[in-house]
């Protein structure tokens, strides 16, 4: 079974930046596109960027001038910077596994959520 | 960016019932349309891909389906641990989208 767990930093200043690894197990993390997701009372489910072990990387336009995931395929597990953060980054951040049937994605495994609250 | 809109926001219902959750993208995004359940404190869970694949392990009381630009998630019978939060996911285009989240409730 495909289990993906985060871990960083639950408090991140005003400013700083908001680093956060997701650890993949039950699978090879270079069979898939990998995604990070917020959710927030105000913006509802953000999808936030994903990558491929081959470096395809695509994110949102409105955090691209911020964010950069990156992959290390050696340990299965790929991270999500977010710089220069504000209380409107405060959210719960999820990982998860980009899953496909032809031309059909989808998000299949979702890591459990860490709440990430940005605050002096 | 494509914009999802749900409907209803909210809804309440009663064991048994036959529930009804629509949500409509704001340009063509042919059958690319995912639904998800989420229950408080957890992570969404994806109940139908591709308008109306049903996802292994879900149960067949759960369908979908499209026509053009209007989706429906229908749940033939509510049963108790079907009362959750319900959203919709393009994933036609990036930026990849949600719609804003349908919450059945208990009548």
């Amino acid at each position: 079974q495909v289990q993906l767990q985060e871990s960083g930093p639950g408090l991140v200043k005003p400013s700083e930046t908001l680093a956060l690894t997701c650890t993949v197990s039950g699978d090879s993390i270079s069979r898939y596109y990998w995604s990070w997701i917020r959710q927030s009372p105000e913006k509802g489910l953000e999808w936030i960027g994903y990558i491929h072990y081959s470096g395809d990387t695509k994110y949102d336009p409105s955090l691209q001038s911020r964010v950069t995931i990156s992959i290390d395929t050696s340990n299965n597990h790929f991270s999500l910077r977010l710089d220069s953060v504000t209380a409107a980054d405060a959210a719960v951040y999820y990982c998860a596994r980009r899953g496909n049937w032809g031309l059909a994605s989808y998000f299949d495994f979702w890591s459990q959520g860490t709440l990430v609250t940005v605050s002096s | 960016d494509i914009q999802m809109t749900q409907s209803p926001s909210s809804l309440s219902a009663s064991v048994g019932d036959r529930v009804t959750i629509t949500c409509r993208a704001s340009q063509t995004i042919d059958i690319y349309l995912n639904w998800y359940q989420q229950k408080p404190g957890k992570a969404p869970k994806l109940l139908i891909y591709g308008a109306s694949s049903l996802q292994g392990g879900v149960p067949s009381r759960f369908s979908g389906s499209r026509s053009g630009r209007d989706f429906t998630l229908t749940i033939s019978s509510l049963q108790p641990e079907d009362f959750a939060t319900y959203y919709c996911q393009q994933a036609y285009s990036t930026p990849l989208t949600f719609g804003g989240g349908t919450e059945v409730e208990i009548k």
